[in-house]
This record gives structure tokens, sequence and C-alpha cells, in this order.
């Protein structure tokens, strides 16, 4: 079975640009998050969507966006790239939303690097 | 706000050392702990804990978590070089809060 699979895994932007970052979840679960990990850092929650409906959003400034699908992949945006935005983002994937139990998988992430 | 600390931030040890890595927590809504280990990308799952004082093991690895305490520990026995990566604690609120990650380098 494919694990948690995002695309693109590199990516190098000019700053004011936009960016469309991509991820299908393990079949069969229906959330996926989206984090942001900064290097010598821990991932960060971005967003979180349960059966196409956004659950739960971080502290991000409103150029991030992001969207789920009726097949529970997503899409996450961002406009207007700053420097500060390059790192390693993250999707998880997991089979419910809101239990303890689900365990969240994640996949091997997207790097963007803005110049 | 909600924060995750971990403890020591990196270690370096030799082949077959033991070794405790630390994680305190302090979450609203907090419903369990989760352990990862990164390499290069992906975070890879170890283990998620929801009971206090019950230990999960696989392997040479095994961890605990104490409700009471806020915390939990990973140990990891008779490390090997392949253990070398950055191990990373999260605990689960209405997200993932994760700490920075405790870097091991297992030296031969």
């Amino acid at each position: 079975d494919a694990g948690v699979t995002q695309s693109p895994t590199h990516l190098i932007k000019t700053r004011g640009q936009h960016v469309t970052l991509r991820c299908s979840p393990i079949s069969g679960h229906k959330s996926v998050s989206w984090y942001q990990q900064v290097l010598g850092q821990g991932p960060q929650f971005i967003f979180q969507y349960y059966e196409k409906e956004e659950r739960g959003r971080g502290n991000f400034p409103d150029r991030f966006s992001a969207r789920q699908f009726p097949n529970y992949s997503s899409e996450l945006n961002v406009n207007a790239l700053l420097l500060g935005d390059s790192a390693l983002y993250l999707c998880a994937s997991s089979a419910g939303w809101g239990s303890s139990g689900n365990t969240i998988y994640f996949g091997e992430g997207s790097w963007l690097t803005v110049v | 706000e909600d924060k995750v600390v971990q403890s020591p931030l990196s270690l370096v040890v030799h082949e077959g050392d033991t070794v405790t890595l630390n994680c305190s927590y302090e979450v609203t809504n907090f419903r369990s702990l989760l352990w990862y280990k990164q390499e290069k990308k992906a975070p890879t799952f170890l283990f998620m804990l929801t009971s206090s004082g019950i230990e999960k093991k696989s392997g040479r690895l095994s961890s605990i978590l104490d409700k009471k305490e806020l915390s939990s520990i990973l140990n990891i026995t008779a490390t090997q070089t392949g253990d070398s990566a950055i191990y990373l604690c999260a605990a689960r609120g209405y997200a993932l809060n994760f700490g920075k990650g405790t870097s091991l380098l297992v030296t031969p």
C-alpha cells in the first residue's frame, strides 16, 4: 500500500510568487494535516482537514490556504512568498479526526526554497 | 500557549550505550503523546501513548507516558549507528504540537 505521497519533492520560487503543494493520504484515510518545518525546529501545525472541511488552523497568515478534495487528497497554497516561507512542508494522514486513537503518518515532504 | 519541550537537544553516544530522551508537555485538551524518528525527510512513526504508566516496546525502543508529571521518555537500548536521527515528541491536543527534537548521534 502506498503511504502518504507529496509533490513536488523540491521546488525553488522567487519572493512574491505563489506555490501549490499537493498531498495524497493513505488509502482509506479521510484526514489530512499540513505542517511547516523550518531547519532546526519541530514541525508547526498549519491546517487540518477532515471530510473536506477545515477542522483546525494554526497560527499562520492568510497567505496560507488549503483545501481537501472529494478523493481526500489536499492542496496547500501559499501566496506572496517570503524568504521566511522556505521550509519543509509535511503532509500528515490519519483515518479519522478528533480521536486520540488515530495514528498520524507523514509524507516525505516538499522542500520549498524562496529566493 | 501549548508547549512541548524535549531534552537533551543533542546527544552523542557510543554504539551499545543506552539512551533516554525526555519530553514534557503543556497542551490544551491533551489526547495522546507520539514519538517520531526523523532521518532525512518524513518523520517515521514510533509510538503513540494514551494511557499513563503503560510501557510500549518495539525491539530496542520503549516509551512510557506519565500524565501526572506531563512527561514521557523514550529509551533506546544497545544503540546502533542506524539509530542516529532526530527524535521528535508530539503532544496531540487539537493538533500535533511538536518539540524541537533531540538529535542523536551514535558513533561506532
